[in-house]
């Protein structure tokens, strides 16, 4: 099984609605991201998490919001997509410190209509 | 303000050759770590190869070594004897402890094609 899953693994949706995003890790790791790739930009991080009660916003936050619900799940919301949110989504799990790696999941295709 | 930088949009190697992917890098705090990811055409992350800044070798794994220039802030990816499957998308990224708060900083990537 992976240690990183996301769902759902592709999703259209129109404009306005409401949509969520999911993580799940079983790596046991305290931090866990968002990112957003789009061609040619690379991967920006949206949100981060490094426990429960620790959320903070990344370079482009605005338009999303997320939701720690245990050290294991990260979730992600649009609460009114727009067309500019179609991109590809990765959710990712990391210790602490600059040595390790960030281990990510197997992202996310999102297109807004 | 940390920023990786990857000035090569694109590159074609022969199969069997090996290549070069460029990464410069910019930071204030002497501890960091540089890391490679590949991203295949199936969209999905993989993990290559780590550098921390205090390393005094260069990183290796098998195919895939790194050419850390500490100086010139440099943290290049050599991958030797291409394969056809080394056709990818490849980011370099960085950590510190610094204004990132460890977390990673992406380049916007180099895509490598291997020819036949």
């Amino acid at each position: 099984d992976a240690d990183v899953t996301q769902t759902p693994r592709n999703r259209i949706t129109k404009t306005g609605k409401r949509i969520m995003l999911e993580c799940s890790q079983t790596k046991g790791h305290d931090r866990m991201y968002w990112y957003r790739q789009d061609p040619g930009l690379g991967l920006r991080l949206i949100y981060y998490s490094f426990d429960v009660k620790d959320i903070n916003k990344g370079e482009i936050s605005d338009g999303y919001s997320v939701s720690r619900q245990a050290q294991a799940k990260f979730s992600l919301s649009l609460e009114s997509a727009i067309p500019n949110q179609t991109a590809l989504y990765f959710c990712a799990t990391s210790v602490g410190g600059p040595y390790n790696e960030q281990f990510f999941g197997p992202g996310t295709r999102l297109t807004v209509l | 303000a940390q920023k990786i930088t990857q000035t090569q949009p694109g590159m074609f190697v022969q199969e069997k050759e090996a290549v070069t992917l460029d990464c410069t890098y910019d930071t204030s705090d002497p501890s960091y770590g540089l890391f490679w990811y590949k991203q295949p055409s199936s969209g999905e992350m993989i993990f290559l190869i780590y550098q921390g800044s205090y390393d005094q070798q260069n990183a290796t794994e098998g195919r895939y070594s790194l050419n850390f220039q500490k100086a010139r802030k440099s943290a290049n990816l050599v991958i030797s004897a291409s394969q056809l499957g080394d056709s990818a998308m490849y980011f370099c990224a960085m950590r510190d402890f610094g204004g990132s708060q460890g977390n990673l900083i992406f380049g916007k990537g180099t895509k490598l094609s291997v020819k036949p």
